[in-house]
C-alpha cells in the first residue's frame, strides 16, 4: 500500500506554544490530504481538507487560526496548532488519496500533549 | 448529516471462531466503502475495501456490501487474540475527493 509519513509521533509542548505536524506522501502524489483528531475511546473527527495550492477546508467548529494547514506541495502537508492549551491535547491523524474513489492512507499519528 | 453506525461493543470471541463486524450508512449515493483496522495508540490500517454488491474475500477477511439495505459487513475467519482491536467502517460519498465518513468503531476481542 501507499506510505503517508508524518513527523513528530510524539510532541509535549508548553502551553502557548505552536506546534508544527507534517504528513508526507512518499510514494504517490496527493492532492488531497485530510486531518483528523482523536480523544481517547472516540472515533476519528474531521478537522480540514487540504487542497495543495489553496486554502483548506476546515469543519464546523473547527478553529482555522487557531489550526493553520498548509498544503504547499503534492507531497506534503502541514498542520501547526498554534497557542496551544492543554484541551488541544490529542492524537492527530493526516491521511491521503492517491487517486479519487479510492482508499485513504494514514499516517502514524502525533500525540500531542500540552502541559 | 451523513452518518455511519457500528454497534461499539465490545465483541468478544473464542479464538479460532468467526467475528461479524456490522455498519449501516446513512448515504444512499455513497460509493466506495471500507474497513480499518485500529491498535490501542496507533493510527488505522487498512484492512478491505469493496466498491459493489456482495462478497469480497481476502484470506481470513471477507467484507460484504448491501447497497440496498445501506449495510456492509466484514467477517473474520479463524479469530487470533491479534485480531483485537477497534474496527472502524469508513464510507466515501460519491464525490471522488471527499472525506470519509467514519463509524466510532465496534472493539474486537478475541479470548486465547
Amino acid at each position: 500500500g501507499a506510505v503517508v509519513s508524518q513527523h513528530p509521533s510524539r510532541v509535549i509542548c508548553k502551553s502557548g506554544t505552536s506546534v508544527k505536524i507534517e504528513c508526507r506522501s512518499l510514494d504517490f502524489q496527493a492532492t488531497t490530504m485530510f486531518w483528523y483528531r482523536q480523544f481517547p475511546k472516540q472515533s476519528l473527527m474531521l478537522m480540514a481538507t487540504s487542497n495543495e495550492g489553496s486554502k483548506a477546508t476546515y469543519e464546523q467548529g473547527v478553529e482555522k487560526d487557531k489550526f493553520l494547514i498548509n498544503h504547499a506541495s503534492l507531497t506534503l502537508s502541514t498542520l501547526t496548532v498554534t497557542s496551544a492549551h492543554p484541551e488541544d491535547s490529542s492524537f492527530y491523524i493526516c491521511s491521503a488519496v492517491r487517486q479519487p474513489n479510492t482508499e485513504a492512507f494514514f499516517g502514524q499519528g502525533t500525540r500531542l500533549t500540552v502541559v | 448529516q451523513k452518518e455511519v453506525e457500528q454497534n461499539s461493543g465490545p465483541l468478544s470471541v473464542p479464538e479460532g471462531a468467526i467475528a461479524s463486524l456490522n455498519c449501516t450508512y446513512s448515504d444512499r449515493g455513497s460509493q466506495s466503502f471500507f474497513w480499518y483496522r485500529q491498535y490501542s495508540g496507533k493510527s488505522p490500517e487498512l484492512i478491505m475495501s469493496i466498491y459493489s454488491n456482495g462478497d469480497k474475500e481476502d484470506g481470513r477477511f471477507t467484507a460484504q456490501l448491501n447497497k440496498a439495505s445501506q449495510y456492509v459487513s466484514l467477517l473474520i475467519r479463524d479469530s487470533q487474540p491479534s485480531d483485537s482491536a477497534t474496527y472502524l467502517c469508513a464510507v466515501r460519498g460519491s464525490s471522488g475527493n471527499t472525506p470519509l465518513v467514519f463509524g466510532k468503531g465496534t472493539r474486537l476481542s478475541v479470548i486465547a
